[in-house]
C-alpha cells in the first residue's frame, strides 16, 4: 500500500517568512496529493491540493510542487501569519474506485508574532 | 451546508468499558470514514463505508471495534472492551463517491481518553 513521509515534523518561523513541508510518497500509482490544516480541536481542512498532470498549483500565499519522478511534494507558505500556526497533513491517494487517502505524520507550524 | 456532525466531543473512560460514537455524513454523500488520529500522527483508516456497506476494514481490530451504517445514512463506531492505547481522535469523513477524494470533509472527531 501507499506510504507517505512528512517532515519536518515541527517548524518554527518568524512572521513574515517563508514555510517549506516536504512529502515523499511510495505508490506511482498516485495521483492525487492534498494538503490538510488541522487547528487545535478541529478536523482536518482541505487548504490546496494538486494532480499528478500538473507540476504546480498556487493559492494567494500558499503553493504546492509536485515531482513525480522523485515521488515528492511540498507545500509552500508565503508571507507567513499567526494566524497559519497549526498542524499541517499531506497526503496521497489514488483517485479514484474505492481507493482512500493515506497521511503523513503532520508538520506543526508555530508562527510567531 | 451542514458538515460532518459527530458527537460526543469528549469522552472519558475506563479500559475495559464500551464506548461509542456516532457520525452524521452531509447530506448525499454516500461514502463514509472513520479514521483513528493517535497523538501526534496523521489520521488512520479504520473503516470505509459506501451507502450501508462496508468497502474496507481492514485497518479496523474487529477483536474489539465494530462499526455500523444503517439506512446508508448515520453512523456508529464502538470499542469493546477498550484498551489503553485506543486513546486518540476519532474522525468521521464523508464524501459524495468512493475514490472522490476531491471532496472529502471531516467531522470534528471525539477525542477518547482510556484510563
Amino acid at each position: 500500500g501507499e506510504n507517505v513521509e512528512q517532515h519536518p515534523s515541527t517548524l518554527s518561523v518568524q512572521e513574515g517568512d517563508s514555510a517549506v513541508i516536504k512529502c515523499t510518497y511510495s505508490d506511482s500509482a498516485s495521483n492525487y496529493f492534498p494538503w490538510y490544516k488541522q487547528e487545535l480541536g478541529k478536523g482536518p481542512q482541505l487548504i490546496i491540493d494538486i494532480r499528478s498532470n500538473v507540476g504546480e498549483k498556487k493559492d494567494q500565499r500558499i503553493a504546492v510542487t509536485l515531482n513525480k519522478t522523485a515521488k515528492h511534494f511540498s507545500l509552500h507558505i508565503t508571507e507567513t501569519q499567526p494566524e497559519d500556526s497549526a498542524v499541517y497533513f499531506c497526503a496521497a491517494t489514488l483517485n479514484s474506485g474505492y481507493s482512500t487517502l493515506t497521511f503523513g505524520k503532520g508538520t506543526m507550524l508555530l508562527v510567531s508574532p | 451546508e451542514a458538515g460532518v456532525a459527530q458527537s460526543p466531543r469528549y469522552k472519558i473512560i475506563e479500559k475495559r468499558q464500551s464506548v461509542a460514537f456516532w457520525c452524521n455524513p452531509i447530506s448525499g454523500h454516500a461514502t463514509l470514514y472513520w479514521y483513528q488520529q493517535i497523538l501526534g500522527q496523521g489520521p488512520k483508516l479504520l473503516i470505509q463505508f459506501q451507502n450501508n456497506g462496508v468497502v474496507d476494514d481492514s485497518q479496523l481490530p474487529k477483536d474489539r471495534f465494530s462499526a455500523e451504517r444503517l439506512k446508508g445514512v448515520d453512523s456508529t463506531l464502538k470499542i469493546q472492551p477498550a484498551k489503553l492505547e485506543d486513546s486518540a481522535v476519532y474522525l468521521c469523513a464523508s464524501s459524495l463517491d468512493p475514490g472522490d477524494s476531491y471532496g472529502y470533509t471531516f467531522g470534528s472527531g471525539t477525542r477518547l481518553t482510556v484510563v
